[in-house]
């Protein structure tokens, strides 16, 4: 079964609305969850790197005022896209990594599609 | 700086034809982990395999097989005997652990459409 939940899986919303998107880790702690977005027909980048505890870490040309990131348990990090525009209309995934596996793979969750009008 | 080329944007194959999709990787690191992944079309992202940089072997599961050579930076994947269940883009990705936090890396992607 799924390892990490991400909540909602589409929103749909006008122009202005701000978002909050969950992550959760369903069997493990995560100290360290990431956030990635995907436009349509592209790769996934990396937005920023969640760490509980303390403040996230923002890939260079992401706005850290537009997309606020909260990781205030070990098993969960929300994104929330404060007042949303169409460009910001994408597929956003998180992961989360289980560090009692070291090295192992990433668990992703199943992605949230914004879609902003 | 590191990064992950699929040199190879979308590919078409007939059912049952073998595939061989493409990685080719950069990285100053001596530690680092390669994956690939599948995207069906609802999304989700499927994990197929990881393999760390001390680890040059050939890997096979099933259908799958992965071919990892160090000298050239690459880290390819063959489907043998294709399925229309294999139609997705496929995603190679680099992740150093240690220097970066685990973050990955992904390739560009690659669209596999396997056609009945």
């Amino acid at each position: 079964g799924a390892v990490v939940s991400q909540h909602p899986s589409r929103v749909i919303c006008k122009s202005g609305t701000s978002v909050k998107i969950e992550c959760r880790s369903l069997d493990f702690q995560a100290t360290t969850m990431f956030w990635y977005r995907q436009f349509p027909k592209q790769s996934l980048m990396l937005m920023a790197t969640s760490n509980e505890g303390s403040k996230a870490t923002y890939e260079q040309g992401v706005e850290k005022d537009k997309f606020l990131i909260n990781h205030a348990s070990l098993t969960l990090s929300t994104l929330t896209v404060t007042s949303a525009h169409p460009e910001d209309s994408s597929f956003y995934i998180c992961s989360a990594l289980n560090p009692d596996r070291g090295w192992g793979p990433q668990h992703f969750g199943d992605g949230t599609r914004l879609s902003i009008l | 700086a590191q990064k992950v080329t699929q040199a190879q944007t979308e590919i078409s194959v007939v059912e049952k034809e073998d595939v061989t999709l493409d990685c080719v990787y950069e990285t100053r690191d001596t530690t680092y982990y390669l994956f690939w992944y599948k995207q069906p079309p609802s999304g989700e992202l499927v994990f197929l395999i990881r393999r760390n940089s001390f680890d040059e072997q050939n890997e096979i599961s099933g259908r799958y097989s992965w071919n990892f050579q160090k000298s050239t930076s690459s880290f390819n994947f063959t489907i043998t005997a294709s399925q229309v269940v294999d139609s997705a883009v496929y995603f190679c990705a680099l992740s150093d652990l240690y220097n970066q936090g685990g973050k990955l890396i992904f390739g560009q992607g690659t669209e596999l459409s396997v056609k009945p």
